[in-house]
């Protein structure tokens, strides 16, 4: 089955800096790479998703990059915000069967 | 208003008393799912369900069960609770679109605990 496997698993950076956050997969025929938000006590909300068919896709000041030769992508934040301090989960799935597969998360602190 | 609700939100029980999750969805999603979160694991899918009568083990099927008569419910159903079964559990919806991916809409969660 598919291992999605994320770092790094907390990352602390100043605010206005940016943040990356790197997911690499092991599933060739996985298409679809999502990622959630998770502010503390609340659910896991999308904030941006790629497509096999696309390498990088943007929305304001995130975007997400997708390397399929290497089977790795990663979610880029710039110029981060107090409010953006959440943990972050990445997901594959090969789409036939959305079976969806979760990264262990990453915590990220944006310090003031 | 669009949302997955499940409950109950907290639940405390004892060893081998069997407990019902329940959760229900208002925006006639086809796919329904549930994840269980500990901490350092982040979220692995227990069960999920294509459509109405469809369902298919996730990762951690183990000690669950799952039933789909409805479109809109998907309880969780978990016969003989034992203590590692203590975690907090979401529910979540999608719709397929033609690549039979969409955005998954979360519940609030339920937490439980097994003394």
């Amino acid at each position: 089955g598919e291992n999605v496997e994320q770092h790094p698993s907390t990352l602390s950076v100043q605010e206005g800096d940016s943040a990356v956050i790197k997911c690499t997969y092991s599933d060739s025929a996985s298409n679809y790479f999502p990622w959630y938000k998770q502010e503390l006590g609340k659910r896991p909300q999308l904030i941006i998703d790629i497509r096999s068919n696309v390498g990088e896709k943007k929305d304001q000041r995130i975007a997400v990059t997708l390397n399929k030769t290497a089977k790795h992508f990663s979610l880029h934040i710039t110029e981060t915000q107090p409010e953006d301090s959440a943990v972050y989960f990445c997901a594959a799935s090969r789409g036939s069967n959305y079976k969806l597969t979760f990264g262990k998360g990453t915590l990220l602190t944006v310090n003031p | 208003e669009a949302q997955v609700t499940q409950n109950p939100r907290y639940l405390i029980t004892v060893t081998g008393k069997k407990l019902t999750v329940t959760c229900s969805q208002n925006m006639n999603h086809e796919y329904m799912s549930w994840y269980r979160q500990d901490p350092g694991l982040g979220l692995r899918q227990i069960y999920y369900s294509m459509n109405v009568e469809v369902t298919d083990k996730g990762d951690v099927p183990e000690g669950y069960k799952v039933s789909r008569k409805e479109k809109r419910n998907f309880p969780l159903i978990l016969e003989s609770p034992s203590p590692n079964q203590t975690s907090l559990y979401f529910c979540a919806s999608s719709y397929r679109d033609t690549t039979n991916t969409g955005e998954l809409f979360f519940g609030e969660g339920s937490r439980l605990t097994v003394l």
